[in-house]
């Protein structure tokens, strides 16, 4: 199993402004995603957050909006860029610990809750 | 466009009696269906997964089924608790990527 700390877990902030979103593991993974929750809404994935290189997007999400890193195999941000009212949701960490078949299960954080004004 | 439908009605079930949840798709053909549970506040619990070439998997008193040809997918608490009250999200995949197609969720009271 994987335990995944997200933080913060909630945040108000101010249109313009951007927010980092930190997310560890307590042990290696070999795949983090970020999710978006928006209310009443089903699991969107924002992207796919690779070691050492480039995340790579879903589409309708980029890069300048929502840059991520992971550093390594335990850790990745994602940033939140100049927000507006319409980013609002709750963001979601996960991970795999598969070998890349597909068909393994994914590990959640929390979830941090934005809120922008 | 590809869709998965899950019930935006929350299910009152009494305690002791058996939960069916639905999930249906159109315009996908998912190699494996997983079914996760969310509590308020926290992020998604996987509980099962299913694959193409399977009917049915049990684990304690949850029940999946999987018919591909009725594009649909059905998820069974038997004797339900309080403590089982969530959210129960359905999820498909296609091998090779794990990147996961989410249902919005269906909501499981449950009386004492």
């Amino acid at each position: 199993s994987a335990v995944i700390s997200q933080k913060p877990s909630r945040d108000i902030c101010q249109r313009g402004t951007s927010l980092t979103i930190q997310c560890q593991v307590d042990s290696q993974v070999t795949m983090m995603f970020w999710y978006r929750q928006q209310p009443g809404q089903s699991l969107t994935l924002i992207a796919t957050a690779n070691q050492g290189s480039e995340a790579t997007y879903e589409s309708g999400f980029v890069i300048d909006k929502f840059p991520i890193s992971r550093p390594n195999l335990t850790f990745s941000t994602l940033t939140v860029s100049n927000m507006s009212p319409e980013d609002s949701s709750i963001y979601l960490c996960s991970a795999t610990k598969g070998l890349g078949t597909g068909d393994e299960k994914l590990f959640f954080g929390s979830g941090t809750q934005l809120s922008v004004l | 466009s590809q869709k998965i439908e899950q019930n935006s009605e929350a299910l009152n079930i009494q305690e002791g009696k058996t939960a069916t949840l639905t999930c249906n798709y159109t315009n996908y053909s998912p190699a494996y269906l997983q079914w996760y549970r969310q509590d308020p506040g926290r992020g998604p619990v996987f509980l099962l997964l299913i694959r193409e070439n399977e009917k049915e998997k049990r684990k304690e008193r949850l029940k999946v089924t999987f018919d591909t040809t009725l594009k649909q997918s059905l998820f069974h608490i038997t004797a339900s608790q309080p403590a089982d009250s969530a959210t129960y999200l359905c999820a498909l995949g296609a091998y090779g990527n794990n990147r996961l197609a989410f249902g919005k969720g269906n909501q499981v009271v449950v009386i004492p």
